[in-house]
């Protein structure tokens, strides 16, 4: 089956740490992105990458860091310097950077305390 | 720029009635508009898209969506609510910058069913 994967479900962390999201993909998609999710803000974008080696600042790129080493992964680390960083977190992919749809992780949910 | 408006934040509704979830988009050209769901801690699901072929589109689970350009409209409905319909929903425009292609998504509906 074809999807995107995004590990753990949940995770939790102490403040001043940084934690690293994992994304996977088997689609064969060059474009990945990563949105933040908060309670009735809808889902704002953080990082996008067009292909492997490239990635480039979304809205709130702030306190957040991502490499493309592969095709298949985009992994997120988030930042001691990100002031708020408990939230959801959503991986998508699409064809291409010009390709409307995109296709959704299951999430990880990430509390920071 | 894009922008979508979702004008309800919480629709309820019995199971077995109609379903009506508003969205209002400002857009600088045609666009392409999409409604996408999310169940609880889940990824979102592509409901349905319009993409400027027929102004009514049909998507999954019986939904669908009329686009009414003269009102800047995209509401998504479905004449009979099923519990399992109780989600969060998404109305979103597509967005041409200069890397591509980007949604610009709306705050969302939260839909709740009652028996």
């Amino acid at each position: 089956d074809g999807g995107i994967t995004q590990s753990p479900k949940y995770l939790f962390r102490k403040e001043g740490q940084n934690v690293t999201l994992s994304c996977e993909q088997n689609l064969n998609h060059d474009a990945m992105y990563w949105y933040r999710q908060d309670p009735g803000q809808g889902l704002r974008l953080i990082y996008y990458s067009q292909i492997v080696n490239d990635f480039q600042k979304g809205d709130i790129a702030e306190g957040y860091s991502v490499s493309r080493e592969k095709k298949e992964s985009f992994p997120l680390t988030v930042t001691s310097a990100q002031k708020n960083p408990t939230a959801f977190y959503l991986c998508a992919s699409s064809y291409n950077r010009d390709s409307y749809e995109q296709y959704f992780g299951p999430g990880t949910r990430l509390t920071v305390t | 720029a894009q922008s979508v408006t979702q004008l309800d934040s919480h629709v309820s509704v019995s199971e077995g009635t109609p379903v009506l979830l508003r969205c209002n988009y400002s857009s600088s050209y045609s666009p392409s508009l999409f409604w996408y769901v999310q169940h609880p801690n889940k990824g979102l699901q592509l409901l349905l898209k319009y993409t400027s072929a027929a102004t009514l589109v049909k998507g999954i689970n019986g939904f669908e969506a009329e686009f009414k350009k003269s009102e800047t409209s995209f509401h998504l409905t479905k004449p009979s609510a099923h519990m399992s319909d109780a989600a969060e929903y998404f109305c979103v425009v597509s967005d041409l910058d200069q890397a591509g292609t980007a949604l610009i998504f709306g705050k969302g509906t939260t839909l709740s069913v009652s028996s």
